[in-house]
This record gives C-alpha cells, structure tokens and sequence, in this order.
C-alpha cells in the first residue's frame, strides 16, 4: 500500500531564516506531486505541482521554492522566511490523476 | 467571487441527525468533485469522490451534484461524535495535472 511521509512535524523559525520541508511516498511510481498551505480556518491553497523529476509548476508567486530531485521526493524550500509563511503545510500525490491523498502535513509557526 | 464558496459554520448537530453539508462553484469546467473530512491538526482524508452529476453513496455518507446549479452536498446519516471534523469540498477540471480548487471548509460539531 501507498504511504506518504512529511517532516518535521512542527517547526518554529524565526523571520529570515531559510526552511527546508520534505514530502516522501513510499509504493508507488511516478505520482503527481503537489504542496498545499493551509493558513488557520481556511481552505487549503494550492503552491506548487509536479508531474515528473524535474518538473515544476507554481501557482502562487511567493517566496517559496519546490523541487523533485526524485520520482518520490517533493522539497519545498524558502532562502528567507517571511512572517506570512507561517501555516499547515500539506504534501499529497495522486496516480489516477483523480484523487489526491495528503500526507499528515507540517505545522510551521514563524516569529 | 471566489471559485469555491463553502459555509464555515460551525454546524452543531445532536448525534443521530442527518447532516447537510453544501459547496456552490462557479467554473463550468469542474468536472470531479470530492469531499474530505480533516479532524484537527491532521491531513485531510479522502471520503467521497464523483464525476460529473449525479448521487453516491458510501455506506453513512451521500454525495450529491447538481451541475446545472453548480451545486454540490455532502449527506450523513446517523451522525456520530467521531464525525466531528472540519469537511472541505474540492473539485477539478480534466487536464494533466489535475489541480484541485479547495473551498473553505465547515466545522461541524456532533454533540452525544
């Protein structure tokens, strides 16, 4: 079966600092990847997806970054972290391009 | 306009009532639709998904779309207080990446 791994579980950073978020899934090949924030009583917003190695799309120009150096690798990245960026990070992949599974998602606090 | 309106609530409910939770959209093009229940401080789950219009069924739980009203719900039946959770809708176009468009999310409380 298909599990998805996300780290760290919570992270405070403080303001300018750089960040470094990893998504990985285990029992499957060659999924979409995507990576969603979730800022507090709100909907999930999409940031980045990808559709392969090497293959990114941002939909939210930000000061964040994504990379996929492996079929099952999705990095989200940030060289100065903002105020703004604190919120629920929240990796998913799917394979039948219909449904998404998410992962338990990382809570970044930013002070 | 948002793309996706979903009521927040919350929506407090006594345990054994059927629930009614609804999304409307705006874009034509939506053509799955689904709906994932996230308790607090987790990942969202998959519950429900459909294409198209038309109803599911998954044991408790009833979905519902209404294309020609661009209107979307989620039925549960005999709710219990381990629903208790927050429900967010989600639909996408058919293209190759399959991006979904999240409402809001209600929070519905289902009280013993």
């Amino acid at each position: 079966s298909q599990t998805i791994h996300q780290w760290p579980a919570t992270l405070v950073q403080p303001v300018g600092s750089p960040l470094s978020l990893e998504c990985t899934v285990e029992g499957t090949s060659n999924p979409n990847l995507y990576w969603y924030r979730q800022a507090a009583g709100r909907g999930l917003q999409l940031l980045f997806y990808s559709v392969g190695i090497g293959q990114i799309s941002s939909e939210v120009p930000q000061n964040l970054s994504a990379s996929r150096p492996q079929d099952r690798q999705f990095i989200l990245s940030s060289k100065k972290l903002l105020l703004s960026d604190s919120g629920f990070y929240l990796c998913a992949w799917t394979l039948d391009s219909i449904t998404q599974y998410f992962g338990p998602g990382t809570r970044l606090t930013v002070l | 306009q948002k793309e996706v309106e979903q009521d927040p609530g919350p929506l407090s409910v006594p345990e054994g009532a059927i629930v009614s939770l609804n999304c409307t959209y705006s874009n034509s093009a939506f053509q799955y639709f689904m709906w994932y229940r996230q308790y607090s401080r987790k990942g969202p789950e998959l519950l429900m998904y459909t294409y198209s219009s038309g109803n599911k069924e998954d044991g408790r739980f009833t979905a519902q779309v209404d294309k020609s009203s661009k209107y979307i719900s989620l039925f549960i039946r005999d709710s219990q207080p381990s629903d208790s959770a927050t429900y967010l809708c989600a639909m996408s176009e058919v293209d190759s990446s399959y991006k979904l468009i999240f409402g809001s999310g209600t929070r519905l409380l289902v009280r013993p």
